[in-house]
Formats: C-alpha cells, sequence, structure tokens
C-alpha cells in the first residue's frame, strides 16, 4: 500500500458544481496536511495549509482532515472553469530531516 | 518580488551528456527540494537540503546530484547515469519553521532527452 492514495480521475463537473477531491494515507504519523493546485506546464500553488484533524475554510475551498480515518477532503464550492486543474494532496509528519509525500494528482474540469 | 526562479524552462539533452538545472529563491528559506514529475506518477522526491552544506537523497536520487553552497542555490545535475531523465522537474523551498510541512514551487524545468 502507497502512503498516500489519491484517485487521478479526470473528474468532470459543470460550472457551480460542488467538488469533492480526496485523498487517504496509510502513516498515521502524518500531521500536517496540504492540497496544491497545479495548472498545466506550471509548478504547485499551495491552496490550503491543515495541522491535524479538523476544518479549515478560506473563500469557496474548504479542507477537512479526519485522522481517525486517514482521509483527508477538498471541498471546493460554485465551481468555475479557472478552478479547472490538478489537484494533489500532501502531507508530512513534521520531523527533521523528512519532506512532503504527495499524492499522484487528481484532474479536474469544470466546464461553463 | 520574492520567489523561486527555475531556469531553463525547456531543456534538451543528448544521451550521454550531464546537465544541470538552476534553482534560485530569495525567500530567506532554508530548506530545498528538488522533485520529479512524470504523466501518472505525481511528484517524486530526488534530493532536499535543509541547510547550507548538507542535503539528503530523496527515493529516487540515483543518476542525480545537487550541491547547497549557498542558501539561495540548489542546482541539479542529471547525470548520464540517469536512464530515464525526460521529464518535468520542480524545484522547492519552505519557510524556516516549516521545513517539513510546506512547500512552495517554482514553475519548472521540462527536460527532454533527444
Amino acid at each position: 500500500q502507497k502512503e498516500v492514495e489519491q484517485d487521478p480521475g479526470p473528474l468532470s463537473v459543470p460550472e457551480g458544481a460542488i467538488v469533492s477531491l480526496n485523498c487517504t494515507y496509510s502513516n498515521s504519523a502524518f500531521q500536517y496536511f496540504m492540497w496544491y493546485r497545479q495548472y498545466s506546464r506550471k509548478g504547485p500553488e499551495l491552496l490550503m495549509y491543515t495541522y491535524s484533524s479538523g476544518n479549515k475554510e478560506d473563500g469557496r475551498f474548504t479542507a477537512q482532515v479526519d485522522k481517525s480515518s486517514k482521509y483527508i477532503s477538498l471541498f471546493i464550492r460554485d465551481s468555475q472553469p479557472s478552478d479547472s486543474a490538478t489537484y494533489l494532496c500532501a502531507m508530512s509528519g513534521g520531523q527533521a530531516g523528512t519532506a512532503l509525500i504527495f499524492g499522484k494528482g487528481t484532474t479536474l474540469s469544470v466546464s461553463s | 518580488d520574492g520567489g523561486i526562479t527555475q531556469s531553463p524552462k525547456y531543456l534538451f539533452r543528448k544521451e550521454g551528456q550531464n546537465v544541470t538545472l538552476s534553482c534560485e529563491q530569495n525567500l530567506n528559506h532554508d530548506a530545498m527540494y528538488w522533485y520529479r514529475q512524470d504523466p501518472g506518477q505525481g511528484l517524486r522526491l530526488i534530493y532536499y537540503s535543509q541547510i547550507v552544506n548538507d542535503f539528503q537523497k530523496g527515493d529516487i536520487a540515483e543518476g542525480y546530484s545537487v550541491s547547497r553552497e549557498k542558501k539561495e542555490s540548489f542546482p541539479l545535475t542529471v547525470t548520464s547515469a540517469q536512464k530515464n531523465p525526460t521529464a518535468f522537474y520542480l524545484c522547492a523551498s519552505s519557510p524556516p519553521g516549516r521545513a517539513n510541512t510546506e512547500a512552495f514551487f517554482g514553475q519548472g524545468t521540462r527536460l527532454t532527452v533527444v
């Protein structure tokens, strides 16, 4: 089992839909959870950053972490065509000498 | 503007040649990373450095080398020993105190072996 699993999609939705993106993980030591957005041929940009369990909201984006289930989610409300991108989850235990572990990314397409 | 600059954006290499990818940051970040991205593979860690003059191998370090002589710079050399070097290479850095959590990325270098 890979440390981080993410369904690659593709996921296609109409404009205005609510989008749910998810990752599961196996390492219970992970404490830090991130979501990145990557447009084609560009570097990933950090969208959301969450420490431990709970919810975090930023505009149309909500990140949820359920450590008991080892499951994290990103919700996008009122999705827009400009949200069309690949979304990567990433996580870390935060220990010195380690780096982020990434999921493979989910490709999202929002049609107008 | 503060940020991470990778150059060149596109790079072509003949088989058997070494090439060096540049990564410079002016964010005063201590930690820097190199990732490789292939279609359907996500991001895989090549090397990372927590401080100047120190670096560690990631999951796929074979065929690559790095140096960290300055805080601002973390160049990656793709050697002829790397059997399948065609990929999108991403450099990242992390803020002080967030070295193992957040990472901020450059715009990438697309390397193609011809």
